[in-house]
């Protein structure tokens, strides 16, 4: 069975400061993709990053960037000069194939401070 | 904007009852996904339609329903509700990936 994990219920960090949200992931497909996706207070599921596993590169928007380890199943992401906007619930997610359902992980609440 | 519309934002009723949210995929998008997030439970995938069929389901209870219709807008049903209903419902459609609606925040009293 699929399953992600975060292990890091709670975050803080210092504003401008790089900070890395921990996502390890149980599968035994050979395609899958990973997502991370932004909860602010008010509820919303914004959509962040993507990496396929075949990628060979790691994905990066902006400020964001998923540290991709196939072989540890990893899928970290880091968040580059936090902003105090930062400050949500983070969710690392997996698909068996990209567009398909996703199965979450429990999340991580990063809290950055001025 | 993500482009998916879920109505309603909030709804507040009372055990018992049965209530209908509505949700509009982003256009071009066949696929809508009903997700659950619970403080107990965390995010759980309950159902998937792909133009007008179920495609998978997950945690969903015998209580709730849903469906797709050929406009491609989804409703999901919930009926004779418990406290623990309480919580909030996503609806997220897909093309290459999977952007989530607003929600819709359920409180059962």
């Amino acid at each position: 069975a699929q399953k992600i994990t975060q292990t890091q219920p709670g975050m803080f960090v210092q504003e401008k400061e790089a900070v890395t949200l921990d996502c390890t992931y149980d599968t035994s497909d050979q395609s899958y993709g990973l997502f991370w996706y932004k909860q602010p207070s008010s509820g919303e599921m914004i959509f962040l990053i993507y990496q396929g596993s075949y990628d060979e590169q790691n994905a990066t928007e902006g400020r964001y960037s998923l540290n991709f380890q196939k072989a540890r199943k990893s899928a970290n992401l880091v968040i580059s000069a936090s902003q105090l906007g930062d400050s949500a619930m983070y969710f690392c997610a997996m698909s068996p194939k990209q567009g398909g359902k996703l199965i979450f992980g429990q999340g991580t609440e990063l809290s950055v401070k001025p | 904007d993500s482009g998916v519309t879920q109505t309603p934002k909030h709804l507040i009723t009372a055990t018992g009852q049965r209530v209908t949210l509505r949700c509009s995929p982003r256009s071009g998008d066949l696929s809508v996904y009903w997700y659950q997030q619970s403080l107990d439970q965390g995010l759980q995938f309950l159902i998937q339609y792909y133009n007008g069929e179920e495609r998978a389901k997950g945690n969903i209870l015998e209580r709730f329903s849903a469906q797709q219709f050929p406009d491609l807008h989804s409703e999901l049903n919930l009926s004779s509700l418990e406290l623990g209903d309480s919580a909030l419902y996503f609806c997220a459609s897909s093309g290459t990936l999977l952007v989530f609606g607003q929600g819709t925040r359920l409180t059962v009293v």
